[in-house]
């Protein structure tokens, strides 16, 4: 069993739509949560860290869910920019400074 | 986003021939990682560092080895190149402060023929 899980998608969402999605983590132990963006043949960058009250920025939505143990993002009034892979991401509990990484869910957004 | 980069971008080398990746930062994190990323398994983990000369193995570290001899730079070579090692490798650095962020480099694509 792979310690992150991500539904690869594709997930077709009309410009301007909501899009929800999932990852679930293995390791209850896990303190550490983030989403990270990465662009087609391009390198990951942070999106945003998810905290345990959940957190906003912008239009982008990051929840925890602790008792069963997956967090999600959630996209608002989607726009083309947004037509990416989306990493989930979570620190490894046993090693200081090791992270996580999900597979990905792709996301198109169409005009 | 941290100042991270990596050298090549692109490199084609033949099998059997050793192979050496450069990734230099400017923000005085004290920890960097190499990893790929192949279709289908997402980002693993070959070797990390977690200070000048402090290198430890990640989950697919056969076939590569490290070296730090400065803050700023971390080697990752291919001792013997295979056509397995066939990947995009990115460098990322972190450790800033009680954070688990990572920055990721530009990435290397490599390919063995």
């Amino acid at each position: 069993r792979k310690e992150v899980e991500q539904d690869p998608g594709p997930f077709n969402v009309p410009e301007g739509a909501t899009v929800a999605f999932n990852c679930t983590y293995s390791n209850s132990a896990s303190q550490s949560f983030f989403w990270y963006r990465q662009d087609c043949r391009k390198e990951p960058k942070l999106l945003m860290s998810v905290y345990s009250s959940g957190n906003e920025d912008g239009r982008f939505t990051a929840q925890l869910n602790r008792a069963s143990q997956y967090i999600s993002l959630l996209i608002r009034d989607s726009k083309l920019s947004d037509s990416a892979t989306y990493l989930c991401v979570v620190n490894a509990p046993d090693s200081w400074g090791k992270l996580q990484f999900g597979a990905g869910t792709q996301v198109v957004v169409t005009p | 986003d941290a100042g991270i980069t990596q050298s090549p971008r692109h490199k084609v080398t033949e099998t059997g021939t050793p192979v050496t990746l450069r990734c230099h930062q400017t923000e005085n994190h004290r920890y960097m990682y190499w990893y790929r990323q192949d279709p289908g398994h997402g980002l693993r983990l070959i070797h990390y560092s977690y200070g000048v000369k402090d290198t430890d193995k990640g989950e697919v570290s056969d076939g590569y080895s490290v070296s730090r001899s400065k803050t700023e730079d971390f080697l990752l070579t291919l001792e013997s190149a295979t056509s397995s090692q066939t990947s995009v490798y990115f460098c990322a650095t972190g450790g800033r402060g009680s954070s688990y962020e990572q920055y990721f480099g530009p990435g290397t694509r490599l390919t063995v023929t």
